[in-house]
C-alpha cells in the first residue's frame, strides 16, 4: 500500500524568502508526481508534475525528484503572500492511471 | 481556468437517510473522480468512472456507495444509506483523460454531515 508523508506539517517563511516542502513515498514503482495547491474554500489545484529524476522549474516554483531516495520536494523563491495555502504532494503508480495518492498536506504561511 | 462544480457546498442529514452529491465536471471532460477528506486527513480516492462505467474503486467505496452520469448531466455520488463516519469532504474532479500526467481539476468540494 503507498504511503505518501509530507514535511513540515506547518511552515512559516518571510515575504520574499524561499519556502521547501518535502514529500517521501514509499512505492518504488511510482511513475509520476505531482504537487497541488488549495486556498482556503477552494479545491485543490495543480501546480506542477514531475517524473524525470533532477529539476524541474516553472517560474518562481521548482520541483526536484530523487526516485532512489523516494523523495520529491518542491521549493518556492521569492514566496508571496498569495503562496499561503495548503499543498499536497500525490502519487500515481502507472502511466494508465489518473489515481491520485495524496500525501496529508503542509500548511504553508507567507508573513509580510 | 476550468473549474469543476460541486452543489451543494454543504450537506446535513441523519443517518440512514440517502443523500445525493452533485458534480459538474468540466465540459469536454471524459474521466470523473471522487475522492473522500476526513478533517485533518489526507484526500483519499473513492473511485473513477468513464463512459458510464466504474474503472476502479477503494476500498473506501463501501457497497452503500454509488455513481452515475445519467445523459451527460451531473456526476454523482449517493450513498444509502448515510452512516455516521461517512462524515468528511467529498471533492469531485475530472480529467480530459486518465493518463498519469493527465491534470486532475478539483471542485471545490460537498462538507457532508451525518448526524
Amino acid at each position: 500500500q503507498q504511503k505518501v508523508q509530507q514535511s513540515p506539517e506547518s511552515l512559516i517563511v518571510p515575504e520574499g524568502g524561499m519556502a521547501s516542502l518535502n514529500c517521501t513515498f514509499s512505492d518504488r514503482n511510482s511513475q509520476y508526481f505531482w504537487w497541488y495547491r488549495q486556498h482556503s474554500g477552494e479545491g485543490p489545484k495543480a501546480l506542477m508534475s514531475i517524473f524525470s529524476n533532477g529539476d524541474k522549474k516553472e517560474g518562481r516554483f521548482t520541483a526536484h525528484l530523487n526516485k532512489a531516495s523516494l523523495h520529491v520536494s518542491l521549493h518556492i523563491k521569492d514566496s508571496q503572500p498569495s503562496d499561503s495555502a495548503l499543498y499536497f504532494c500525490a502519487v500515481t503508480l502507472n502511466y494508465n492511471q489518473g489515481k491520485l495518492i495524496f500525501g496529508q498536506g503542509t500548511k504553508l504561511s507567507i508573513k509580510p | 481556468g476550468p473549474k469543476v462544480l460541486q452543489i451543494p457546498s454543504h450537506q446535513i442529514i441523519d443517518m440512514g437517510q440517502m443523500v445525493t452529491l452533485n458534480c459538474d465536471p468540466v465540459s469536454n471532460h471524459l474521466y470523473f473522480y471522487w475522492y473522500k477528506q476526513i478533517l485533518g486527513q489526507q484526500m483519499e480516492f473513492l473511485v473513477n468512472f468513464y463512459n458510464g462505467k466504474v474503472m476502479e474503486k477503494s476500498k473506501l467505496f463501501k457497497d452503500q456507495f454509488s455513481v452515475e452520469r445519467p445523459d451527460g448531466s451531473y456526476f454523482t455520488l449517493k450513498i444509502q444509506p448515510t452512516a455516521l463516519e461517512d462524515s468528511a469532504v467529498y471533492f469531485c474532479a475530472s480529467s480530459l483523460g486518465t493518463g498519469a500526467a493527465e491534470t486532475l481539476y478539483f471542485g471545490s468540494g460537498t462538507r457532508l454531515t451525518v448526524l
